[in-house]
């Protein structure tokens, strides 16, 4: 199976900071990733598939980027609404993996 | 817009089978390959497995000898079911819908499902 590392696992940020999230797999993956965000109680949000297209209706502070094994999800200016755990996945080859996640929390 | 929404008992006791629907509105469910995707409570998100219409499917090594996937296209639902369930299942169950993109872009709510005697 693909292992997938994010990190951190907990980020604290003021509105409007920049805040970058990275997401390690443990063999090449080509851009087959995806960004998930999960507010408290609710299902996840496609925010970002193939590492760099942002889904229809995301907010522009959101982008992704990289490919292979390294791929970096950035708000560009963290808003209250971003209270959020954000998860990885890979879906270049199965299983499918997602990341252990990271909280993001507003100072 | 489509929508997805999983059903299920909310308690099964250990050893027994679970089963859950996924009911998709909005869409045909011939057009997608769907996903069950589980949490645990406080963890991060496992995929359990995904099938189409035409028989492909896939699933997860570590519950693959457990899990069985069918649909009714009559109904547009489709189904899990896991059987010889322990405290390990405890989790919540969603379905998902396979995008053109590949990623799953649509999500129904969950259904928490938690194995106890």
């Amino acid at each position: 199976d693909i292992q997938m590392t994010q990190s951190p696992s907990t980020l604290s940020a003021s509105v409007g900071d920049r805040v970058t999230i990275t997401c390690r797999a443990s063999q090449s993956i080509s851009s087959w990733l995806a960004w998930y965000q999960q507010k408290p109680g609710k299902a996840p949000k496609l925010l970002i598939y193939k590492a760099s297209s942002l889904e229809s209706g995301v907010p522009s502070r959101f982008s992704g980027s990289g490919s292979g094994t390294q791929f970096t999800l950035t708000i560009s200016s963290l808003q209250p609404d971003d209270l959020a755990t954000y998860h990885c996945q890979q879906y270049d080859s199965y299983p499918w993996t997602f990341g252990q996640g990271t909280k993001v929390e507003i100072k | 817009q489509v929508q997805l929404r999983e059903s299920g008992p909310g308690l099964v006791k250990p050893s027994e089978t679970l089963f859950l629907t996924c009911t998709v509105s909005g869409d045909s469910i011939r057009n997608y390959a769907w996903n069950w995707i589980r949490q645990s409570p406080g963890k991060g998100l496992e995929w359990i497995g995904y099938f189409y219409i035409n028989g492909s499917t896939n699933s997860s090594p570590s519950l693959k000898s457990r899990v069985t996937f069918s649909v009714d296209t009559s109904k547009n639902q489709f189904y899990l079911k896991l059987r010889s369930v322990s405290a390990a299942d405890t989790a919540v169950y969603y379905c998902a819908r396979d995008g053109v993109s590949r990623a799953s872009d649509i999500w129904g709510q969950g259904t928490m499902v938690t194995v106890s005697s």
